[in-house]
């Protein structure tokens, strides 16, 4: 059973289109996040969310919106996709929001052409 | 402001050797969490292991320890016995709690070769 995934594992899109990627988790844990890692495979957060509350909202363009139907869930949705956005996308999740590890999820490599 | 600095970014090790990795971070915080995580050419993304800084000893995980010195703000990760399964990219990260707020960054990344 995989604990965290994501879908699209790939994703190719044309500029100015509009693009989800969602990720579940089934490990019961109550925090998720969303990352983003650029080319040279920098890794930066974007969003986290407790309990369906947004508690990590890092400088993202308004173009991106998260939304946390339940616990298990954190989608990523993104508009009027720009060549930047171009990134691998990881989705991860954790028990609790202190200092505790983070399971990722495989990633999404968007692609905007 | 809070920064993880990760000044290799790669390295090369013969098989079976020990490998040090090196990271240092920045904060004012006295209460934050080390993390550090591989990244193999398959793009995932794997916990190794986490150091809290109230932590009075160095964490460890089978073959992978962490040589805290507080006092330097370093946070080096150690690989005993290398293996070719450890060549990847290596991420070390810090979490801390911000105005109530929880704040993550992550390093560069170091990318590290175990030659047979």
């Amino acid at each position: 059973d995989t604990a965290v995934s994501q879908t699209p594992k790939y994703l190719v899109t044309q500029m100015g289109n509009d693009k989800s990627i969602k990720c579940e988790q089934n490990l019961g844990h109550d925090t998720m996040y969303w990352y983003k890692q650029d080319s040279k495979k920098f890794l930066k957060i974007m969003f986290s969310y407790n309990n369906k509350e947004l508690i990590i909202n890092e400088t993202v363009p308004n173009r991106f919106s998260p939304k946390s139907p339940d616990k298990a869930h954190l989608n990523l949705h993104i508009n009027s996709l720009e060549l930047g956005d171009s990134a691998v996308y990881f989705c991860a999740s954790s028990q609790g929001t202190g200092f505790t590890e983070q399971y990722f999820g495989p990633g999404t490599r968007l692609t905007v052409t | 402001a809070q920064k993880i600095t990760q000044t290799q970014p790669g390295m090369f090790v013969q098989e079976k050797e020990a490998v040090t990795l090196d990271c240092t971070y920045d904060t004012s915080d006295p209460s934050y969490g080390l993390f550090w995580y591989k990244q193999p050419s398959s793009g995932e993304m794997i916990f190794l292991i986490y150091q809290g800084s109230y932590d009075q000893q160095n964490a460890t995980e089978g073959r992978y320890s962490l040589n805290f010195q507080k006092a330097r703000k370093s946070a080096n990760l150690v690989i005993s016995a290398s293996q070719l399964g450890d060549s990847a990219m290596y991420f070390c990260a810090m979490r801390w709690f911000s105005s109530g707020a929880q704040k993550l960054v992550f390093g560069q990344g170091t990318r590290l070769t175990i030659n047979p």
